[in-house]
């Protein structure tokens, strides 16, 4: 079964250090990786997905297969990258149409001022 | 674009009542559709999710149902609420070429 782990509930970083959220999966076959983002009082939204190798406000993850890693990563951490993340997992192979993603815990970033 | 809607945006109902909770789309057609529960600490957990009118598949055993009776409606429900249904309950909609899900507001249940 496939598996996403971030083993970080909770980090902390000031404004301007760097960020990096980590997430590990467990997947025999060709996953597509996605980073999704929940901003207070807004819905969960895409960050990036590993596929289209995007920048999206500063963020950038690299697909380490051999490390099955995408860990999110962004240099200069700002006040409003306070958030919940969350690493989603689809089996690009998926059948019966359903494209389901398995999401890991979330970590919530605070980047304190 | 797509729009997600659900309602309501809160409820709280006492255990033993029965539950309906709603999710539309607009802006496209033939979606797939996805509940997900999200709780503190143990993230998404995937409930039901329906590639098409009538059809559901169930993730997880529970006192929850499903039915997608439109193209573009799907409905969460439960006949008899337990405390433990208590949660953050989002619709999602699958769209675009790299299959990335697009989630609704959410309804913040609370069984008391």
């Amino acid at each position: 079964a496939q598996r996403v782990t971030q083993p970080e509930k909770l980090l902390s970083v000031f404004k301007g250090a760097p960020v990096e959220l980590k997430c590990n999966y467990s997947y025999s076959g060709s996953p597509e990786l996605f980073w999704y983002v929940q901003y207070s009082r807004q819905r969960l939204q895409l960050l990036l997905r590993h596929i289209s190798r995007e920048s999206i406000k500063g963020f950038t993850a690299d697909l380490n297969k051999g490390e099955t890693s995408f860990h999110l990563k962004k240099p200069f951490a700002q006040e409003e990258d306070s958030a919940m993340y969350y690493c989603a997992l689809r089996d690009a192979y998926s059948g019966a149409g359903s494209y389901q993603l398995t999401f890991g815990k979330g970590t919530k970033l605070s980047v304190i001022p | 674009s797509q729009t997600i809607h659900q309602w309501p945006a809160t409820l709280v109902q006492p255990v033993g009542s029965p539950l309906s909770l709603e999710c539309t789309v607009e802006g496209t057609s033939n979606p797939n559709l996805y509940w997900y529960r999200q709780a503190a600490g143990r993230g998404l957990q995937l409930l039901f999710y329906s590639v098409g009118i009538g059809q559901i598949s169930s993730e997880v055993p529970q006192n929850l149902s499903a039915s997608r009776p439109q193209d573009r409606q799907f409905i969460l429900s439960s006949k008899k609420l337990l405390l433990s249904d208590s949660g953050f309950y989002l619709c999602a909609c699958m769209l675009g070429g790299y299959y990335e899900q697009y989630f609704g507001p959410g309804t913040r249940l609370t069984v008391t």
